[in-house]
Parts: structure tokens; sequence; C-alpha cells
């Protein structure tokens, strides 16, 4: 069964870049079986996908936050990666790594327990 | 971009039948899934594939998708299904995934 756990700064200044790691346990992140997506949830509210990545290196983002994102793999580390460029406050939320089926249906059966970030001077 | 709407709440008593909608354009002709967050934790993934669920998921919960609506069924409800549920779908035409606003389920 695969497990993923995020890491990563819990308190990020404004204007920087928030930046997260997630590693992938019990399968290969090269596996092709999955695409390996962020989703985040700020306090009180739902949950809003941000993009992801599959082993190929091949990304697909939110394109409320494309012009910001970048997502990343690492297949030496079985790791992938969140960066989020010129924060603010409103990018204060738990972030979410998970594993996003990569054949139609898509959807997420594997999840991190997310980790807060918090966007404060 | 593909719009999901759930309503904010929805109350059920121990024992009682709770329905929470899922409502988009032509949703009937997408798969839709379902998940259920507890405060504090991850989400769940209750119900895949319109209706299909996960090893391990009561059997108590149920979907079904038609038209303009999503629907996820818990019967026999108990004060643990107590959470928020959200469904989500593959908009094929931009290729993202969408999350609807979620549901809070109280159980009374």
């Amino acid at each position: 069964q695969v497990q993923l756990q995020e890491s990563g700064p819990g308190l990020v200044k404004p204007s920087q870049t928030l930046s997260l790691t997630c590693t992938v346990s019990g399968g290969s992140i090269s596996s092709g079986s999955y695409y390996w997506s962020w989703i985040r949830q700020p306090a009180g509210k739902g949950l809003e996908w941000i993009g992801r990545i599959y082993t190929s290196g091949s990304t697909n983002y939110n394109p409320s936050l494309k012009s910001r994102v970048t997502i990343s793999v690492d297949t030496s580390k079985n790791q992938f990666s969140l960066k989020l460029s010129s924060v603010t406050a409103a990018d204060t939320a738990v972030y979410y790594c998970a594993s996003l089926t990569a054949m139609v249906p898509y959807y997420f059966d594997y999840w991190g327990q997310g980790t807060l970030v918090t966007v404060s001077s | 971009s593909y719009v999901l709407t759930q309503p904010p709440s929805v109350s059920v008593a121990p024992g009682q039948t709770a329905r929470i909608t899922c409502g988009g354009n032509n949703i009937g002709s997408k798969s839709v899934h379902w998940y259920q967050q507890k405060p504090g934790q991850a989400p769940v993934l209750v119900v895949y594939d319109d209706s299909d669920r996960p090893s391990g998921i009561p059997e108590r919960f149920s979907g079904s998708n038609s038209g303009n609506t999503a629907t996820l069924t818990i019967s026999r409800v108990e004060a643990g299904d107590e959470a928020d549920y959200y469904c989500q779908v593959w908009d094929s035409s931009s290729d993202h995934q969408v999350f609807g606003g979620g549901t809070k389920l109280t159980v009374l």
C-alpha cells in the first residue's frame, strides 16, 4: 500500500517561495500507476487541486495558480515536490500530497496526512 | 471551468439515510468520486467511479449519478459518519481535477 508523507517549513514569509516535498513509500514513484498531486485546504474551507506530475515529468496545474506553481519529481529519492512563489496570506493552508490514478476514472486513492503552512512575517 | 455544487450542510438522525448531492452540468456523463474528511484528518476515498467502494468501506456507503446530479447515499447513519464530504470529477475539457465545495454531515 502506498504511503505519502509531506515535509517542509511550516512558516513562510510573504512574497517568498513555499517549498514542500512528498516522500512516497510502499511503491515506486516511477511505476506509472499514478499521477502525483498536490491539494490544499485553507482552514475551514474546501479542497483545492493545485496540480499533478507524472513520472515522465509531465505536469498540469490549476489555472488559478499556474503562474506561481512548479511541481517536480525526483525518482531517485522517490519524492515529488511543490514550489509556490510570491506567497501571500491567502496561501495559508494545509497542503496534502496524494496519488491520482493514472487511468480513467481519475481519483485520489492515497493521501498524505497534510502539513500546515502559514504565510506570515 | 467545470463547477460542482454541493449543499453546505445535511443533517440526519442516527439510523436514517443521508443523501448528499453534487450538481454539475451533465455530470452524469462523468465519473464522480466521493471523499470523507473528519476533523484534523486527511480525506478518505469512500466511493469512486460513481458507485464503487474501495476495500474497507462499509456497504452503507453507495453512490449514483445521472443527469445533472450525483448522489452519495449513507444508509443506517452512525455517529461516526459525521464528517465533511467532497465530490470530485475529472474535467476532460481542461484535463483538470475539480472538487465540490463540500457538505458537512451532522448526525443529530
